[in-house]
């Protein structure tokens, strides 16, 4: 089965750390690029980044909100890409998911994370 | 600062047609946006609907259709059924990041 789990939720105060996973299976992870993207409870949905395959050199990119702050990686023997969140601040509180990006001729979006909720509260 | 922008709320009759468009604020969404769409309903993940202007996954039922319209992307939704009231969001290409628009909450009724 196609699937991608999210992991390392939780809460933390301002200004702390917190490192997300996104560990697939199913398909090749090595040669697909993954995102990250948010949502505040009752708002929509926020794209993080990115980060794409070795073939693109790894070539990451961030929203403007969490630039500096937020780093996205990958270990393609692990099958788990990474989101790791630095000064945390409050508005940083949402549920966190991950998402594939099948690049080519056509960019497809297709499968999802069911999402890990990250609380940021002193 | 780039925006996407949707019609915040849209109401439709079960059987019914209804377009939602999605707006960018650099000018005309064209297929170098690469559109997708994605339906969401309340405490679930976003599905997938859409992907570059037109194309449809293998999950997406028939009724749902991508366009450019207008200047716009559109996802069009003909023989609307009660279990498509959900959020809709479209997502743009910007060179390197992805934005999303605030979303459309289609009623049925």
């Amino acid at each position: 089965e196609v699937q991608l789990v999210e992991s390392g939720g939780g809460l933390v105060q301002p200004g702390g750390s917190l490192k997300l996973s996104c560990t697939a299976s199913g398909f090749t992870f090595s040669g697909s690029s993954m995102h990250w993207v948010r949502q505040a409870s009752g708002k929509g949905l926020e794209w993080v980044g990115h980060i794409r395959t070795k073939a693109n050199r790894y070539a990451s990119a961030h929203a403007a909100s969490v630039k500096g702050r937020f780093t996205i990686a990958r270990d393609d023997s692990k099958n788990t890409a990474y989101l790791q969140m630095d000064s945390l601040k409050t508005e940083d509180t949402a549920v966190y998911y991950c998402t594939r990006l099948i690049e080519g001729s056509s960019d497809a979006f297709d499968i999802w994370g069911q999402g890990t909720m990250v609380t940021v509260s002193p | 600062q780039t925006v996407v922008t949707q019609e915040p709320s849209l109401t439709v009759s079960p059987g019914g047609t209804v377009t939602l468009t999605c707006a960018s604020s650099t000018g005309a969404v064209t297929s170098g946006y690469y559109p997708n769409w994605f339906q969401q309903k309340p405490g679930q993940a976003p599905r997938a609907l859409i992907y570059t202007t037109s194309n449809k996954h293998s999950w997406t039922p028939a009724r749902f259709s991508g366009s450019l319209l207008g200047g716009k992307a559109a996802l069009t939704l003909s023989g609307v059924q009660p279990e498509d009231e959900a959020e809709y969001y479209c997502l743009l290409y910007y060179g390197g990041a992805w934005v999303f628009g605030g979303g459309t909450k289609l009623t049925v009724l």
